[in-house]
């Protein structure tokens, strides 16, 4: 099993440009997140996803949208890229299990510079 | 409202001495689950340990122990004869149940120097 995978791994926009990162779990859970990580801030939560078709806003969703077609993939995009958008983004995804929160998995993160 | 607290923004020992990350939340929440999670320079996200919030035995793994504290709202992590692989930044994170969010820390960065 691959786990979380995420494409691309590094990605340099100019301000104004679009883009979608891609994530992909085949574990066969059913929610799946999307992060940024900035120094000092921790993980934000910009959107997540509790099944296929639904999507839902995190604590810093604007300037993203994001969309989940089929169960294992979860897309990311910037409609029109800012230098505040400068940022390692993680996805990870969870199981879903009746009366308890099991932990996230993980991928790698894509590292994107917007200059 | 939900917090972590990670405090010490960043902690240097000398291999082989024991070190404690320090974490606090706060929930209102009766029912809630707490994390660990390492990120070695590497990058990525390793987890290491979940706890539920009726449950406060501490755990050891290895060089690794929790110690889970509700009278004061701690989930301290210990790791014990630290060694230069330990170096990472480590996150703490809170879920309340029947959400779907997870919550982090600001994290810790632990440099283990030889």
């Amino acid at each position: 099993n691959a786990g979380v995978t995420q494409t691309p791994k590094f990605r340099v926009l100019k301000t104004g440009q679009s883009m979608t990162l891609l994530c992909a779990q085949d574990m066969n859970h059913e929610y799946m997140y999307w992060y940024r990580q900035d120094p000092g801030m921790g993980l934000r939560l910009i959107h997540y996803s509790v099944g296929e078709g639904t999507t839902a806003k995190g604590e810093v969703p604007d300037g993203y949208n994001v969309s989940r077609l089929k169960k294992q993939n979860f897309l990311l995009g910037l409609e029109s890229a800012a230098p505040s958008q400068t940022s390692v983004y993680f996805c990870a995804s969870r199981l879903l299990a009746e009366g308890q929160y099991n932990e996230q998995f993980f991928g790698p993160g894509t590292r994107l510079t917007v200059l | 409202a939900q917090k972590v607290t990670q405090a010490q923004t960043e902690i240097s020992v000398v291999e082989k001495e024991d070190v404690t990350l320090d974490c606090v939340y706060e929930t209102r929440d009766t029912t809630y689950y707490l994390f660990w999670y390492k990120q070695p320079p590497s990058g990525e996200l390793v987890f290491l340990i979940r706890r539920n919030s009726f449950d406060e035995q501490n755990e050891i793994s290895g060089r690794y122990s929790w110690n889970f504290q509700k009278s004061t709202s701690s989930f301290n992590f210990t790791i014990t004869a630290s060694q230069v692989v330990d170096s990472a930044v480590y996150f703490c994170a809170l879920s309340v149940y029947n959400t779907d969010k997870l919550i982090f820390g600001t994290g810790t960065r632990l440099q283990v120097f030889p």
